[in-house]
Formats: C-alpha cells, structure tokens, sequence
C-alpha cells in the first residue's frame, strides 16, 4: 500500500497571504506511460471533496488560477498565491497509481 | 450533470450488515469509463476508499476490508450497493458514493469527479 504523508497538519492562513501544502508518497507516483497519477481535493465544512489538482498539476474545471500544483516522484506541494475565505478547508491528496488509492491525512486550512 | 444520492439505514446494530445504495442520475452507470466507487470518512477524520466496481461487475477492494465488503451493481436501476459485514463500532463513519473516472494513457484519468453527499453511519445496539 502506498502512504501518503502530508504537511501540516494544520495551517492557520491570512486572507491574501500566500499558503503551501505537502504531500509525499512512500513510492514514486510515476506511470511508465509518463503521467504521475496525483490529486489534491478539497473538502470545504460539511461538503463532500472536490477535485482540486490532477496529475499533479492540472487545474480541474473551475478552479481558480490561485491554486498550484507541483511537483513529481514522491513529494508533491499546492500552492494558493491569496488565500480567500472561500478556501478554508481541509486539503487531501491522494495517490492513484496503484490500488487500494490511498488518501493523506488532511491538511487544515483555516483563516486567522 | 450527473448526481450521486447515498441512501441506507442510519443505525445499524453491532455483528449486523450494512447495506448503502447509491443512485446514479444525469448518466447511465453503463456508459464511459467509469468505476463505481464507495469511500468512507471516521468521524472527524480522513478518507478511506472501500472499493469500486465497474458495469461490467469487475471489483477491486481496499485490503483491510476485503473479507467483509462486497460491491454490486444494478445497471437495471441505475444504481449500485455496498454491504459492509460484521459491523462494529470502529465501522460507524460517513458513507460517501463516488465516480471514479478510469481512462488509463489519457490526459484525464484516475479521478474521483463526481460524489453523493453522504451518509452517515452509526453503529450502536
């Protein structure tokens, strides 16, 4: 099974400051046919998770251009350039290279 | 656009089995390729994918769970089921239905892009 470690557990954020995440797999998420199958989601209070990323680092419809994605192998980062109101949540990634698909822990981001 | 309703008991009792369906609208659960997946979220915690099944019957389980889940899937009614065996309180979580887009070598693939909204459930006598 592959784990996914993700950092912080908590990330008290200012509107309009900028917030990082990480995420790293306990194996390389990279297919032989090129694409490394990983996700951020989003699951905002009382709401079912939202793609966020895919790839590692493609915008999923909707998402707005503050959201980043980065990355490749085994560590991973999202980026938001100004946090908003609207993002405070909490963040998983997830691995889907290889069965059972495997999520982090969360990573919860709330305004200070 | 297509929509995913969990639907199922909210108390189960201790040793008793599960059975969540989830009801698929806006597309057939036939069409594309697409697994039917169930993951579940413990209280206050994170997420954890039990299984998926595709049209066609195919499965794949979460190893901790394989001996007591099972995923079936009636294309008749658009719909598919989990049964979850033995429960316990340690089983008691918020039961989500979602479509898992599965198109290996493309651009998009490998994604949870749809969800139900969830079921919560507990298990107590």
């Amino acid at each position: 099974e592959i784990v996914m470690t993700q950092s912080p557990l908590s990330l008290p954020v200012t509107p309009g400051e900028p917030a990082s995440i990480s995420c790293r797999s306990s194996q390389s998420l990279l297919h032989i046919n090129g694409y490394t199958y990983f996700y951020w989601y989003l699951q905002r209070p009382g709401q079912s998770p939202q793609l966020l990323i895919y790839l590692g680092s493609n915008r999923a419809s909707g998402v707005p251009d503050r959201f980043s994605g980065s990355g490749s192998g085994t560590d991973f980062t999202l980026k938001i350039s100004r946090v908003e109101a609207e993002d405070v949540g909490v963040y998983y990634c997830m691995q889907a290279l290889l069965t059972p698909l495997t999520f982090g822990g969360g990573t919860k981001v709330e305004i200070k | 656009q297509v929509q995913l309703q969990e639907s199922g008991p909210g108390l189960v009792q201790p040793s008793q089995t599960l059975s969540l369906t989830c009801t698929v609208s806006g597309g057939s659960i036939s069409g594309g390729t697409y697994y039917w997946s169930w993951i579940r979220q413990h209280p206050g915690k994170g997420l954890e994918w039990i299984g998926y099944i595709y049209h066609r019957g195919n499965t794949d389980y979460t190893p901790s769970l394989r001996s007591r889940a099972t995923i079936s899937v009636d294309t008749s009614k658009n719909q598919f089921s989990l049964n979850l065996s033995s429960m316990t309180a340690a089983d008691t979580a918020v039961y989500y239905c979602a479509r898992y887009h599965y198109d290996p070598g493309s651009d998009y693939s490998n994604i949870f892009d749809y969800w139900g909204q969830g079921a919560l459930v507990t298990v107590s006598s």
